[in-house]
């Protein structure tokens, strides 16, 4: 598609649930990127794909979180074991290939521990 | 450390007064720019980016932004602003070369009153 498609939108979770994202990139796109913003405005850089391979995994936490980009498939995000302090909106974002092309974003899921 | 200051947290003008968003960054090496607007309820829109050539870069719905290398800047102005530009702007760097996650800065809240 034309659109990078997110869902769900939101996510309710009780903390120590598992909550799993998934994210569509556009058609054709080689990179995807997940960012968590808190807050309503700071991004973080969590993990980003070229094709179905890790790229940069340097903002991932080391415990609890983990992401796949399969071939034919949506994109995930999971976080095992959810913490009060993993309320966020995640974004999911693509990009055509190297150069820094720009990227382009999905409506963001926002999820919520409780 | 890489990072982006957007110092202005909050902008509040009339409509046609003239804006000027600032964006300074932090970062080792060449570097891509790029501004993203946020209207409420929406996900992140490109509004202009800055690879290479000329500084003064010109984008979408008549906003501009000029690259200063020496100052470490790249500051979005529109001439005249209106009530539909309310909104949430995100100044964003990546390396030219490199892994291409975006630093963000933390975003300006620009309120137009009609």
């Amino acid at each position: 598609g034309e659109e990078v498609a997110q869902t769900p939108k939101h996510l309710v979770r009780g903390e120590g649930q598992k909550a799993k994202l998934y994210c569509a990139p556009i058609k054709g796109h080689s990179y995807v990127f997940w960012y968590q913003q808190v807050l309503k405005n700071e991004f973080k850089f969590l993990i980003s794909f070229q094709n179905e391979n890790v790229f940069d995994e340097t903002g991932m936490p080391k415990e609890r979180f983990s992401a796949k980009c399969l071939p034919n498939s949506p994109c995930s995000l999971e976080i095992q074991a959810t913490k009060l302090e993993d309320s966020a909106v995640y974004f999911c974002a693509s990009s055509q290939s190297q150069g820094g092309q720009p990227q382009h974003f999905g409506d963001g899921t926002r999820l919520s521990i409780l | 450390a890489q990072s982006v200051s957007q110092h202005n947290h909050h902008v509040i003008l009339s409509e046609a007064a003239s804006l000027e968003l600032g964006c300074n960054y932090s970062y080792g090496g060449t570097v891509n720019l790029f501004w993203y607007v946020q209207y409420p309820g929406q996900h992140l829109q490109l509004l202009l980016k800055y690879f290479s050539g000329d500084p003064l870069v010109k984008g979408i719905k008549g906003f501009e932004a000029e690259f200063i290398k020496s100052k470490f800047s790249f500051n979005l102005r529109k001439p005249s602003v209106q009530w539909s530009d309310t909104a949430e702007y995100f100044c964003a760097v990546n390396a030219a070369s490199g892994t291409y996650k975006y630093i963000f800065g933390t975003g300006t809240r620009l309120k137009v009153l009609a």
